[in-house]
């Protein structure tokens, strides 16, 4: 099941079933995304992106789809392993004003693979 | 041969002192960063440095000073260390900095406690 609220969002699956991350991002102009995985004592790793052209974007075992008119993006993961724990990451490139773009993260959801 | 580098991976000092974390990357990019991740694992941009010039610099003490003496190193010196600065700070790099679709590739991270 999925817990919101102060602490950071958490997902717990079972091994070998399917794990579904959403994300609510803040820019209807943000044109590019990006999910990336973080594992304990880690840096963020890039997973998969997707732009806005696009809806759907499939890697291997990961699947992002993106929805503009909610602004809301999804990371699915199929087959979910225990090398799955950890805590994921959507970014929407974002461009203050007339700067340059910058990566702005969401809050990350914690995801725990029971075996 | 690690892509993003950033020492020391630790760093444990009292409240009051100056300390400086370094980051090379040997990716061949234009752009560095610095991002601050606090205890709910939220990551905030500090700082871009694209070719040795800073390009983005957010609402951050004037205490935090970056120095990037070539286009392959960004450090980060802190004057007068506080309590509230106590977190894991990553370095990243991407290959222009700036653009509409730029992954950035992240260092391991450095978790800075302030005592």
């Amino acid at each position: 099941g999925e817990s919101v609220g102060l602490h950071l969002p958490t997902l717990s699956v079972q091994e070998g079933d399917n794990s579904i991350i959403n994300c609510a991002y803040s820019n209807s102009a943000s044109d590019y995304f990006i999910w990336y995985k973080q594992e304990s004592g880690k840096g963020p790793q890039f997973i998969i992106d997707i732009r806005s052209n696009m809806d759907k974007r499939q890697g291997q075992r990961v699947t992002v789809l993106l929805n503009k008119t909610v602004k809301h993006l999804s990371l699915q993961i199929a087959a979910t392993q225990p090398g799955d724990s950890a805590v994921y990451f959507c970014a929407e490139n974002i461009r203050p004003g007339a700067g340059s773009y910058q990566l702005t993260f969401g809050k990350g959801t914690k995801l725990s693979v029971i075996p | 041969d690690t892509a993003v580098s950033q020492t020391p991976k630790y760093l444990v000092t009292q409240m009051g002192n100056d300390k400086s974390i370094k980051c090379e990357q040997n990716l061949g990019h234009d752009t560095m960063y610095w991002y601050k991740q606090d205890s709910k694992k939220f990551l905030k941009i500090m700082f871009s440095y694209n070719n040795k010039e800073l390009i983005i610099n957010e609402t951050v003490p004037n205490r935090f000073s970056p120095k990037s003496p070539d286009k392959a190193h960004l450090n980060l010196h802190i004057n007068s260390l506080e309590l509230g600065d106590s977190a894991v700070y990553f370095c990243a790099s991407s290959q222009e900095g700036g653009g509409t679709d730029e992954k950035l590739f992240f260092g391991s991270g450095t978790q800075l406690s302030v005592l």
